[in-house]
């Protein structure tokens, strides 16, 4: 299975870029690396995610290294509200349906 | 609005008494799935549905039913529900692509429901 490894928690301040890094050695070619966020006890929210290149949107930016083997989630500028725990999970294909496992996932606190 | 609706939201229950908590999704989404989050676990993967009858289990299938009969629903269903089953349940689905024909699937982006929080007694 191709499983991910994340810090358990980080602090950022406010307004400075928040790195979270992820390991996923395992990760085959045809995986793609996704990272949520689960602000609370509410239902995880999809951030970004990518194969092979890096990727930019709206919310953050994702840089994945040559090799695959690990990530790094960028959020620019960090507000108040992006203290959440943030997972990064690698969907496992299987040829009968696809298992879908999260990690422990980072804890982020933002703070003033 | 593209979204998934758990219901109930809150439910408290006795042990044995069966229950289903409801999944809808509007977007047409072959792939839903369902996890449970307990503290120190993160999210597990209860069962999982590639599209309508065709369901598998994920990690931590005991204890818990579904059924797709419906491309839009996808029930979880605790025949005799334990304590060790009180839990925060979520739901989710999303759409996915074949790599070539016939090939293996990559899912799109899951979107998640608001969440269950379940308590038996």
């Amino acid at each position: 299975d191709a499983k991910t490894t994340q810090p358990p928690s980080m602090d950022c301040a406010e307004g400075r870029a928040a790195n979270l890094p992820c390991n996923h050695s395992t990760i085959s070619g045809n995986e793609y690396v996704y990272w949520y966020r689960q602000i609370h006890s509410q239902g995880p929210q999809y951030i970004i995610h990518g194969l092979k290149n890096n990727e930019t949107n709206e919310m953050a930016s994702l840089i994945i290294t040559e090799d695959r083997k690990s990530s790094t989630l960028i959020l620019p500028h960090a507000t108040l509200r992006d203290t959440a725990v943030y997972y990064c999970i690698v969907f496992m294909i299987k040829a009968a349906g696809n298992k879908l496992t999260f990690g422990g996932g980072t804890r982020v606190l933002v703070k003033p | 609005e593209a979204q998934v609706t758990q219901n109930p939201r809150y439910l408290i229950t006795v042990t044995g008494k069966k229950l289903t908590v409801t999944c809808s999704q509007n977007m047409n989404h072959e792939y839903m799935s369902w996890y449970r989050q307990d503290p120190g676990l993160g999210l597990r993967q209860i069962y999982y549905s590639m599209n309508v009858e065709a369901t598998d289990k994920g990690d931590v299938p005991e204890g818990y039913k579904v059924s797709r009969k419906e491309k839009r629903n996808f029930p979880l269903i605790l025949e005799s529900p334990s304590p060790n089953q009180t839990s925060l349940y979520f739901c989710a689905s999303s759409s996915y692509r074949r790599l070539g024909t016939g090939g293996p699937a990559t899912n799109e982006k899951l979107f998640f429901g608001s969440g269950t929080q379940l308590s038996v007694l």
